[in-house]
């Protein structure tokens, strides 16, 4: 079974176009991210959202949202694509509470190309 | 805020030979995690180490171990016994312990382990 999953893997659009990709988790936790990972192999975290609260990095484009159905989901909406949103985008999900640490599970990745 | 600097964009170690990825970061933290992560070609992150800074015994996992030096904001990996299967981007990451537990990156290290 796999752990977190994404879909699509691939992902071909044109400018203008509002996208989304989903992520499922099947390991019980209670966080989910999302990171970017840009052509020169660059990660940086876009969002981290639990039950309680959203913390979004203060560089992400308002155009990118995340939204939750329930705890085994974070889906990424992304609106207007412009050509910079081309990327690899990676759903992470961990186990929060406690004061320390839980490892971060990663999903596949879905490579975004914006035309 | 924490920054995350690998100043080695490639390397390149012969087959069982030993190598040695270097990482610095700067924070004004005193308790945080440091992780090395791993991303062959097909993309999967995958954590290879952590260490949490109050603890000073250097981690080691099987091949892998690391020196961590906090004074000087140090966190190199060390690979033993290369094995071609090691051929990957090499991430450091840095996470603050707290509600967020976002992982910073930094820029990555693509090692090649040459037969």
């Amino acid at each position: 079974d796999t752990a977190v999953s994404q879909t699509p893997k691939y992902l071909v659009t044109q400018m203008g176009n509002d996208k989304s990709i989903k992520c499922e988790q099947n390991l019980g936790h209670d966080t989910m991210y999302w990171y970017k990972q840009d052509s020169k192999k660059f990660l940086k975290i876009m969002f981290s959202y639990n039950n309680k609260e959203l913390i979004i990095n203060e560089t992400v484009p308002n155009r990118f949202s995340p939204k939750s159905p329930d705890k085994a989901h974070l889906n990424l909406h992304i609106n207007s694509l412009e050509l910079g949103d081309s990327a690899v985008y990676f759903c992470a999900s961990s186990q929060a509470g406690g004061g320390g640490y839980n490892e971060q599970f990663f999903g596949p990745g879905t490579r975004l190309t914006v035309l | 805020a924490q920054t995350v600097t690998q100043s080695q964009p490639e390397m390149s170690v012969q087959e069982a030979e030993t190598v040695t990825l270097s990482c610095t970061y700067d924070t004004s933290e005193s308790n945080y995690y440091l992780f090395w992560y791993k991303q062959p070609p097909s993309r999967q992150m995958i954590l290879v180490i952590r260490q949490e800074a109050y603890k000073q015994q250097n981690a080691t996992e099987n091949r892998f171990s690391v020196n961590f030096q906090k004074a000087a904001k140090s966190f190199s990996l060390k690979i033993s016994d290369s094995q071609l299967g090691d051929t990957a981007m090499y991430f450091c990451a840095f996470m603050k312990p707290g509600s967020a537990r976002q992982l910073t990156f930094g820029s990555g290290t693509q090692l090649t382990v040459l037969p």
